[in-house]
């Protein structure tokens, strides 16, 4: 139990163009979704926290409105990255947070979406 | 403010021998600790945790990890690495349980 789905696995765009990124919990409700960046060779950093029916919590220095997160369901999560160009290029990976493990501090992880600007 | 250092990005061990990852974190609070492991193409899989309670924590596939407040450590080990573990794992420390912060990871490599 405990799986989370992310579409696609990878995508290329070109520069100017928007991708939506899709995460999903499989077989569990999730009130509270994460999504992180990935650089080569670096850390995960939370990007925003994304709460069911209401608006996101976003990071220092993560711009609100390139970054568009609606979190319309209790299993759905999506990231839309808006107006992409090449910088924006990384591995994208979100989390999820069971809602019977809420005080567990648990978050389970999705495989990741590579998107690459060119 | 929170941060973790994984000392070294890539460790190599031979089959069969002692696995030790190093994971050291800064935190004003009493922190929870994670250790995650990714294997290539995967989501990140837990290992183990520590919220409260005891500091030796034992975790899935045969991995431990003890948290020592005094030298702000939470190491990784095992006693005998398999093929099976050759991954990248990542420390995580929380204070609040929504905002992780994430070490470099390390690159385990096990010798045949």
């Amino acid at each position: 139990g405990a799986v989370v789905s992310q579409h696609p696995s990878w995508v290329i765009c070109k520069s100017g163009t928007s991708v939506k990124i899709e995460c999903r919990s499989l077989d569990f409700q999730a009130t509270t979704m994460f999504w992180y960046r990935q650089f080569p060779k670096q850390s995960l950093m939370l990007m925003a926290t994304s709460n069911e029916g209401s608006k996101a919590t976003y990071e220092q220095g993560v711009e609100k409105d390139k970054f568009l997160i609606n979190h319309a369901s209790l299993t759905l999560s999506t990231l839309t990255v808006t107006s992409a160009h090449p910088e924006d290029s990384s591995f994208y990976i979100c989390s999820a947070r069971p809602n019977r493990l809420a005080s567990s501090y648990e978050q389970y992880f999705g495989p990741g979406t590579r998107l690459t600007v060119t | 403010a929170q941060s973790v250092t994984q000392l070294g990005s890539h460790v190599s061990v031979s089959e069969g021998a002692l696995v030790l990852l190093r994971c050291n974190y800064s935190s004003s609070v009493p922190p929870y600790l994670f250790w995650y492991v990714q294997y290539p193409n995967q989501g990140l899989q837990l290992l183990l945790k520590y919220t409260t309670g005891a500091t030796l924590v034992k975790g899935i596939n045969g991995f431990e990890a003890e948290f020592k407040k005094s030298e702000t450590s939470f190491h990784l080990t095992k006693p005998s690495a398999h093929m099976s573990d050759a991954a990248e794992y990542f420390c995580a420390v929380s204070e609040d349980g929504n905002q992780f912060y994430f070490g470099t990871g390390t690159s385990l490599t096990v010798i045949p």
